[in-house]
């Protein structure tokens, strides 16, 4: 399986813009870039997932570099309620999903 | 609507005791799988149900851990006997009919074994 790497951990002031970054350097043509999120005491949460192109939702919005190999998980404006560990996780059809460490986010107010 | 929904929520229990943990996935999702996590190995893959047939259970630790669904609305994880390794949160998923489409998890079971 294609791996990600993230940072352990990163710190953002309230209501300024987040960008989480990972990178896949080994990603395949067909691996979709996922992102899940798990705030504290409950299960992972989807966010966002993208193939090639940027995509955005109303949660967040994921750059892709344009060879692939790397991605960034945009928060516009975090709030406390962001804080959480954040997965950026490669799949491609056949395979699960392979949950690494993840980036531990924490919003200061 | 109603989400994926685990109970217990907590379970504490003695080693060599049954455990049985139960998930309801959301209505209309062919697919579910049963995850474990824990400090030292983070979050693990179980085993995946599709259509109710189990398809991948590689990620099963060892035979004292089985998993079941009957039907499409209900799916158990058993383990017996327990060990205090087992003490983990354990997470319940499903997802519209493959693995590959998004997945929504259930709050998970927290198990104790003492």
């Amino acid at each position: 399986d294609a791996k990600t790497t993230q940072p352990n951990s990163m710190e953002s002031n309230e209501e300024e813009p987040v960008h989480l970054p990972c990178n896949h350097s080994t990603i395949s043509g067909t691996d979709y870039i996922h992102w899940y999120r798990q705030l504290p005491s409950q299960g992972p949460e989807y966010v966002i997932h993208g193939l090639t192109s940027n995509v955005n939702n109303r949660m967040a919005s994921l750059a892709i570099a344009e060879d692939r190999k790397s991605s960034t998980l945009i928060l516009h404006r975090a709030t406390l309620r962001d804080a959480a560990v954040y997965y950026c996780i490669l799949q491609n059809a056949g395979n699960m999903l392979t949950f690494g460490g993840g980036t531990r986010l924490m919003v200061k107010p | 609507d109603a989400g994926v929904i685990q109970s217990p929520r907590h379970e504490v229990t003695e080693m060599g005791q049954e455990v049985t943990l139960r998930c309801k996935p959301i209505s209309g999702h062919n697919s579910l799988f049963w995850y474990r996590q824990t400090m030292m190995r983070g979050l693990e893959l179980l085993i995946y149900f599709n259509n109710n047939v189990p398809i991948d259970d590689s990620g099963m630790p060892e035979d004292r851990f089985s998993a079941k669904m009957p039907n499409a609305s209900f799916s158990t994880l058993k383990i017996q006997p327990s060990e205090p390794r087992d003490s983990a949160v354990y997470f319940c998923a499903s997802s519209l009919s493959r693995e590959t489409d998004t997945q929504y998890f259930g709050p998970g079971t927290r198990l104790t074994v003492l």
